[in-house]
């Protein structure tokens, strides 16, 4: 059984703070994602991972980094936090095989900047 | 770009009624379909795809390229189908990112 998990599952962090939010996937999968969930917005893609030390931007990058120095392992940073980054956000992993890139999440980390 | 479009964000119907979630897509290249659920205090997966033609929990969705659409269907809506439902497209190209509409809040109601 596929397990994504993340470090916390609620944050509350200060405006200015740098924020890191930790992913870890059992799975040996090549693809990782860090996605916001917003209610409204849905799911929108901020970064995505197919390899080790590989980054490509999603859809909203502005404001945040990532970091993927071992395959099992991404993480999104959040240099300086602001107020309007406050969300959910949920980590994917996924194999990259055609038909079987099916992607797993994790229990997501409710973000709180005050 | 590719674009995935939920055009209901909110449906409600009545246990034992039919239940449709619209999903409609743009993308000039051959996509591949997904729809995922999220059920109350649970992670977010994946409820089928449409290159599997399989039947999930009653659930199914036909992939019409005519009209871009991919929308789920159940005949009979149960309870326990209430939960947030996002479809999501991916390219054919790129074993990898997923475009995920706006989703949309099935209740049903008893």
């Amino acid at each position: 059984d596929v397990k994504v998990t993340q470090s916390s599952r609620y944050l509350v962090k200060r405006t200015g703070e740098k924020v890191f939010l930790e992913c870890v996937q059992d799975m040996d999968h090549e693809n990782m994602f860090w996605y916001r969930q917003d209610p409204g917005l849905g799911l929108r893609l901020i970064y995505f991972s197919y390899d080790v030390k590989m980054k490509e931007k999603g859809d909203i990058p502005e404001g945040y980094s990532v970091s993927r120095e071992k395959k099992e392992r991404f993480s999104l940073i959040l240099e300086s936090a602001s107020t309007n980054q406050t969300s959910m956000y949920l980590c994917a992993s996924s194999p990259r095989r055609f038909g079987a890139d099916t992607q797993y999440f994790g229990p997501g980390t409710r973000l709180t900047v005050l | 770009a590719q674009r995935v479009t939920q055009p209901e964000k909110l449906l409600s119907v009545f246990k034992g009624a039919p239940v449709e979630l619209k999903c409609n897509y743009s993308y000039s290249g051959s996509p591949e379909l997904f729809w995922y659920v999220q059920y109350s205090r649970q992670r977010l997966q994946l409820l089928l795809r449409h290159i599997s033609r399989e039947s999930i929990k009653g659930f199914t969705a036909d992939l019409n390229k005519g009209e871009t659409s991919f929308h789920l269907k159940k005949p009979f809506a149960q309870e326990e189908d209430s939960a947030m439902y996002y479809c999501a497209l991916r390219k054919n190209t790129n074993a990898g990112k997923s475009t995920f509409g706006d989703g949309t809040t099935l209740t049903v109601k008893p």
